[in-house]
């Protein structure tokens, strides 16, 4: 089956740059997105990219598309103790109807202050 | 805007006890509804997914089912609890832009 992969941890100093990073084999992906899910709660979606599309930027956050190696990464600027969580990629290669989505096992980000 | 509706938070319930899970989606009509179950704060597993009332797809077999009594009602039971169906339980349509998932707070359960 396909399979997303991600690295468990991340820590960073308050005030860097984070870069989660991700990988799939799902090469018929159509939509990759980006949750995130602090302690309790459930996944919020951050954002997400369009498989025909290399980059997109929603303010702090930058998302980075290489179709050809099926790598997406997340780069938050200036991070914040409030961007502590896990965050999670996932794809799916539909456009509508049901969603088979496939996700990673998530990457523990640490702010350090 | 569309909101989803998960309840209760928690529920601490004894093996052997049935199991009532709601989600309620509301600002949307005929969504694409699914209940996941998360496993140690990371891994997601697909339960169920219906594409309209009165239709369930299951993806694993296992002691919970579902049911679509409305629109936008999404019901996650059981008959008898297991020490195994102990986990947090997460609600979700699908739609809008980038089709993607929209979670519900979750629900964690504990069966003692």
């Amino acid at each position: 089956g396909e399979d997303v992969e991600q690295s468990l941890f991340l820590s960073v100093r308050e005030g860097d740059s984070s870069v989660i990073n991700c990988t799939y084999t799902d090469s018929s992906s159509t939509y990759l997105y980006w949750y995130k899910q602090e302690p309790g709660a459930g996944l919020q979606l951050l954002t997400y990219i369009f498989s025909n599309m290399d980059m997109k930027q929603d303010q702090r956050l930058t998302v980075l598309l290489n179709k050809k190696d099926k790598h997406l990464s997340l780069r938050i600027a200036d991070t914040q103790t409030g961007d502590s969580a896990i965050y999670f990629c996932a794809e799916t290669p539909n456009s509508g109807g049901y969603q088979k989505v496939t996700f990673g096992t998530g990457t523990k980000l640490q702010v350090i202050p | 805007s569309q909101t989803i509706h998960q309840w209760p938070a928690t529920l601490v319930q004894p093996v052997g006890s049935p199991l009532s899970l709601e989600c309620t989606v509301e600002g949307t009509s005929n969504p694409n509804l699914y209940w996941y179950r998360q496993a140690a704060g990371r891994g997601l597993q697909l339960l169920f997914y219906s594409v309209g009332i009165g239709q369930i797809s299951s993806e694993v077999p296992q002691n919970l089912s579902a049911s679509r009594p409305q629109d936008r009602q999404f019901i996650l039971s059981s008959k008898k609890l297991l020490l195994s169906d102990s986990g947090f339980y997460l609600c979700a349509w699908s739609g809008g832009e980038g089709m993607a998932l929209h979670f519900g707070n979750g629900t964690r359960l504990t069966v003692t």
